[in-house]
């Protein structure tokens, strides 16, 4: 069964600093992986996606992740945190045994402090 | 375009009561998801929709859950004898299941806050 587990459910870091959130996954199969961000009282929002090919993924708002096979991990990184990037964040796998429904992570509740 | 919606944004009840929450998938999605978003347990998994095929039910967490799934498009979710457990963000989602893969983005609408008293 594949699960996802993301180490620190709260991270601070002050404005101008690296993001570094982590993510770590169990997958028989390639997985394919998704970070979210959820601002309060919203929805979840694609941040970005690692499906196949380059293992180096760019998303919006500056942020990326590198899958690492050998590592089981897809780490989201940020090198300068801006104010606004303060919410939740979600790791997650699709559940390849056919419905493709999401196996997230607990969330990583991100502070940036000025 | 417009992005998943769902009402109500708010619900709040008095334990033992139905409610239903309604999801509007973007135009087009074939699949549909319904997620629980609660404190101490994350955000878990209910149930899938996808074209006319039976749904996949297994996360939905007793009998007292169900949903349909209208004309393929506009669904709901129905919890029938609200517990206090209960209580959590609904959301739901939809997307387009690409050449049978698991790389489908999924789109979450912002969710109904249940409140169950």
């Amino acid at each position: 069964a594949q699960s996802v587990t993301q180490l620190g459910s709260h991270v601070s870091v002050s404005e101008g600093a690296l993001v570094l959130l982590r993510c770590n996954y169990s997958s028989s199969v390639p997985p394919y992986l998704f970070w979210y961000v959820q601002y309060p009282n919203q929805g979840l929002q694609l941040l970005l996606k690692y499906t196949t090919g380059a293992t180096l993924v760019k998303g919006i708002n500056g942020f990326e992740a590198e899958f690492k096979k050998s590592e089981t991990s897809f780490h989201l990184t940020k090198p300068s945190a801006h104010m606004s990037d303060a919410a939740e964040y979600f790791c997650a796998v699709s559940d390849l045994s056919g419905t493709y429904k999401y196996i997230f992570g607990t969330g990583t509740r991100l502070k940036v402090l000025a | 375009g417009a992005g998943v919606s769902q009402s109500p944004s708010n619900k709040v009840t008095e334990k033992g009561k139905d409610v239903e929450l309604r999801c509007d998938p973007i135009s087009g999605h074939t699949a549909l998801y319904w997620y629980r978003q609660s404190l101490g347990q994350g955000l878990e998994f209910l149930i899938y929709f996808q074209g006319n095929s039976a749904p996949d039910k297994s996360g939905l967490p007793s009998d007292r859950f169900s949903a349909e799934r209208t004309g393929g498009s506009v669904s709901t979710l129905t919890i029938q004898r609200t517990q206090q457990e209960d209580s959590a963000v609904y959301l739901c989602a939809s997307g387009n299941p690409t050449g049978g893969t698991g790389t489908d983005t999924q789109y979450f609408g912002p969710g109904t806050r249940l409140t169950v008293l």
